[in-house]
């Protein structure tokens, strides 16, 4: 069965600083992953994937992720954080089934951003 | 692209009222989906449509919980006696179809509902 973990329910950073979170996944497939946004009150929206091809995808708002699959890990870092880039972030897996795909979503890293 | 439109944004209900949610998709996206996020939670699966077809519900859709799709156009997710286990933002997205699962979920923006 899929899986996702996500290391740290907070990431505290200061403003210009590397922003990186983790996210491990199981799967017995080859996986499709996901990295989402959601900011207070709003629903998820789509960061970047990692499908097939090139493991470093570059995303909107200058994230990216790198898919390493000797550690199951899809970690997601931007190289200096801005205090917009505050919000909840979501890593997901999908699942086949039944000839579809199911997102399955981590518990989330909420991201502080201190000026 | 008009995005995922979901009504209400907020629900407040009593303790053993029914409710219902309702979603309009992307107009193009054939599937769609219904999530559930609680507090400090990511969302979680509760059931999901091809065109009109409900193809498969989670464990946690208890026999209170119905959703349709008719016509495959918008859905309704439907909570019956509502308790207030229930407190959750519903979360509805909706998927083209491409075959393989690489496609993103385009999220609305939720419905928060408060049972009292």
């Amino acid at each position: 069965a899929q899986s996702v973990t996500q290391l740290g329910s907070h990431v505290s950073v200061s403003e210009g600083a590397l922003v990186l979170l983790r996210c491990n996944y199981s799967s017995s497939v080859p996986p499709y992953l996901f990295w989402y946004v959601q900011y207070p009150n709003q629903g998820l929206q789509l960061l970047l994937k990692y499908t097939t091809g090139a493991t470093l995808v570059k995303g909107i708002n200058g994230f990216e992720a790198e898919f390493k699959k000797s550690e199951t890990s899809f970690h997601l870092t931007k190289p200096s954080a801005h205090m917009s880039d505050a919000a909840e972030y979501f890593c997901a897996v999908t699942r086949p089934s039944g000839g579809s795909y199911i997102p399955t979503f981590g518990r989330g890293t909420s991201l502080i951003v201190h000026p | 692209d008009t995005g995922v439109s979901q009504d209400p944004r907020h629900k407040i209900t009593k303790r053993g009222q029914n409710v219902t949610f309702r979603c309009d998709p992307i107009s193009e996206h054939n599937r769609l989906y219904w999530y559930r996020q609680t507090l400090g939670q990511g969302p979680e699966f509760l059931t999901y449509f091809q065109n009109e077809a409900q193809l498969e519900k989670s464990r946690l859709l208890s026999d209170r919980f119905s959703a349709e799709r008719p016509k495959g156009s918008f859905s309704t997710l439907e909570i019956q006696r509502t308790e207030q286990g229930d407190s959750a933002m519903y979360l509805c997205a909706s998927e083209r179809k491409t075959g393989t699962g690489g496609s993103p979920l385009h999220f609305g923006n939720g419905t928060r509902l408060t049972v009292t």
